[in-house]
């Protein structure tokens, strides 16, 4: 069965903190993307990014960077020097080609970022 | 960017009405789309993938008779709540995709109450 389990439901941090947001996955295929969301308020999802199963190196774009480990399964999301705007719900996401290609979502994290 | 346009943003209807909601990509052609429903606080949950031309396909435990989904051409999706409850109140949300391999491209999400 495929699953993604996101066990953080709330973090809350003070700004300038860094926070990691964990994501674990579950799937017996070899092919397979994985997706990170924002979700402010507005309920809109704001795409962060994308890494398929065969690439694992790292990724940092500004302040974000993902940890991509097939040997633990995890996709882990770091913000560093968080910010008041970087409250969200943030949804881990895994999609598998052979099943339609449908998403198949994280039970999502709330960060809250305090001034 | 691909943009997918939902309409309307928020609609209020009475119980046992009607109420369709349009997903329509415009600048590319999404052969298959796909319809999410979220409770709040809670995650994304799939309730049909639908390709053009094709009946959609729905998760279990997802009424078809109660949720029309109609992907009629390239470019738009339809759901359509018929008789709609209270309980059917939620935030519904589309997503578009131009094939395997290609990104998502959600829609900003429809507030859905039934009073």
């Amino acid at each position: 069965a495929q699953k993604v389990t996101q066990a953080q439901t709330e973090i809350s941090v003070v700004e300038k903190e860094d926070v990691t947001l964990d994501c674990v996955y579950e799937t017996r295929d070899t092919t397979y993307y994985l997706f990170w969301y924002k979700q402010p308020p507005s309920g809109e999802l704001v795409f962060l990014i994308r890494r398929n199963s065969f690439d694992e190196q790292n990724e940092i774009s500004g302040r974000y960077s993902w940890n991509f480990q097939k040997s633990t399964s995890s996709f882990n999301f770091t913000i560093t020097a968080s910010q008041v705007v970087d409250s969200a719900v943030y949804f881990c996401a895994l999609s598998l080609n052979n099943q339609g290609g449908k998403l198949i979502f994280g039970q999502g994290t709330e960060l809250s970022v305090k001034p | 960017g691909a943009v997918v346009s939902q309409h309307p943003s928020r609609v209020i209807c009475k119980s046992g009405t009607s109420v369709k909601i349009e997903c329509r990509s415009l600048d590319f052609q999404a052969t298959t789309m796909f319809w999410y429903r979220q409770f709040p606080k809670q995650s994304l949950m799939l309730m049909a993938t639908s390709n053009e031309g094709s009946k959609a396909t729905y998760e279990q435990g997802v009424e078809k008779d109660k949720f029309l989904i109609n992907h009629a051409s390239l470019t738009l999706s339809t759901l359509t709540v018929t008789s709609a409850h209270p309980e059917d109140s939620s935030f519904y949300i589309c997503s578009a995709r131009e094939g395997i391999g290609y990104g998502y491209t959600f829609g900003s999400g429809t507030r859905l109450t039934v009073v």
